[in-house]
């Protein structure tokens, strides 16, 4: 098993600009969400799935998008990227009824 | 929501020596509490976790302890050794809605041989 597979590593984007960050699992699991991480503050989230098809907003949800069209795959969109959405992003997966939850290597976002 | 807080942000100890991290939470509904460790260039990674039913819970060298009462847990790490130098995170999600994390802002802990 590969785990949870975020792509790409590391983005740079333009102000306004807009871009889908990858997250796949290949454990089958019905959990599936999205953290941003910034300096000091830990992590917070931004949307989860508790399945194929359903979605719900987190903490900071305001600037992206997501869904969910198979239990293995959840992207989330920035539609027009802001300064404020430079962090590290991490997509998060844990199976129904464990509460043990199984991150990829993050996505290094820099947005000038 | 929810707020945790975590002391210290940067804890430095001897190899051999504990390490004590703390964390306090807001709200009273939360009964899951999981600590996680970030290793560079990684993602966070579960070392343990405890339910409100439970006060302390142990792992080897690792222990949690919690205290309902004053909405209060911390992570024990015994003989330290320099591979236990990362970031350690403390999370808590509240009973109303298990799929909601709430993270404290993160220790990093330097083990110096």
């Amino acid at each position: 098993n590969a785990g949870v597979t975020q792509t790409p590593k590391f983005q740079v984007l333009k102000t306004g600009q807009s871009m889908t960050l990858q997250c796949a699992q290949d454990m089958n699991h019905e959990y599936m969400s999205w953290y941003r991480q910034d300096p000091g503050m830990g992590l917070r989230l931004i949307h989860y799935s508790v399945g194929a098809g359903i979605t719900d907003q987190g903490e900071v949800p305001n600037g992206y998008n997501v869904s969910r069209s198979t239990t293995e795959d959840f992207p989330l969109r920035l539609l027009s990227a802001a300064p404020s959405q430079t962090s590290v992003y991490f997509c998060a997966s844990r199976p129904t009824g464990n509460t043990e939850a199984f991150f990829g290597q993050g996505t290094r976002l820099t947005v000038v | 929501g929810e707020n945790v807080e975590q002391h210290p942000s940067t804890l430095s100890v001897q190899e051999g020596d504990s390490a004590v991290i703390k964390c306090t939470y807001s709200d009273s509904a939360s009964n899951y509490f999981p600590w996680y460790k970030q290793e560079l260039g990684k993602g966070p990674q579960l070392i343990i976790d405890i339910r409100s039913n439970v006060g302390e819970k142990k792992d080897q060298r690792i222990a949690v302890t919690l205290n309902k009462t004053a909405k209060h847990f911390s992570l024990h790490i015994t003989e330290t050794q320099p591979e236990d130098s990362a970031v350690y995170f403390c999370a808590a999600s509240p009973s109303y809605n298990f799929n909601k994390f709430y993270f404290g802002s993160g220790t990093k802990l330097n083990v110096k041989p």
